[in-house]
């Protein structure tokens, strides 16, 4: 079993939807998880931090996180084309400094 | 600001060589984190520094090392290159250590023939 899962999608949304990017993590010790987004040929960029249960909003952008499922969410509202990219999950775990597990990634398709 | 800086960009090595990649980290930030990216494994963390001392490592082989100068800048090496070393190695620096929000450098795409 990986560390963190995420489907790899291509997850394909209509331009004005809401598209929804969920994570599933192994350790319980995890302690911070955040939300990447990488354009093709890029390199990775953080978009949402997240440390303790409930929903954390940041524009389009809402993160969830629910610890007792082992459970994090990523919620972009009204998506537009220029957010098709590979949003990448990752956990750090407590006393493993900056050392992030990050998922496989979801591949967003938005369409206009 | 000046964000992350890596060099080189693209390099191309042979099975046998050795190689060395050079981050510079966005002023200010002390922790400068190595990660290797493969379409096949992913992100993958190689090893952490801060204030010169290497604070985390990954599940890489001893060919695998690295280092941070006194002025947060990093390097790192990886010897006697196999085929299977080829993949892009992203430098992210951080402000302080245990925070996790890294910023990424635009990578070194090593090609190992």
């Amino acid at each position: 079993q990986k560390e963190v899962e995420q489907n790899s999608g291509p997850l394909s949304v209509p331009e004005g939807a809401i598209a929804s990017l969920n994570c599933t993590y192994s350790d319980r010790g995890s302690q911070s998880f955040f939300w990447y987004r990488q354009y093709s040929g890029k390199s990775p960029e953080l978009i949402m931090s997240i440390y303790s249960n409930g929903d954390k909003e940041d524009g389009r952008f809402t993160a969830q996180l629910n610890k007792a499922s082992q459970y994090v969410s990523l919620l972009i509202r009204d998506s537009q084309p220029s957010d098709s990219a590979t949003y990448l999950c990752a956990v750090n775990i407590k006393g493993y400094g900056n050392k992030l597990v990050f998922g496989a990634g979801t591949i967003l398709r938005v369409k206009s | 600001k000046a964000g992350v800086t890596q060099t080189p960009r693209y390099l191309i090595k042979t099975r046998g060589q050795q190689v060395t990649l050079s981050c510079s980290p966005i002023s200010g930030h002390r922790s400068v984190s190595w990660y290797q990216q493969t379409p096949g494994q992913g992100l993958q963390f190689l090893f952490e520094y801060f204030s010169e001392t290497q604070r985390n490592k990954g599940n890489f082989p001893g060919r695998f090392s690295g280092r941070q100068f006194s002025n947060s800048r990093s390097e790192m090496n990886v010897s006697t290159l196999e085929l299977g070393d080829s993949a892009l190695y992203l430098c992210a620096s951080s402000l302080w250590i245990n925070t996790g929000e890294l910023f990424f450098g635009e990578g070194s795409r090593l090609t190992v023939l």
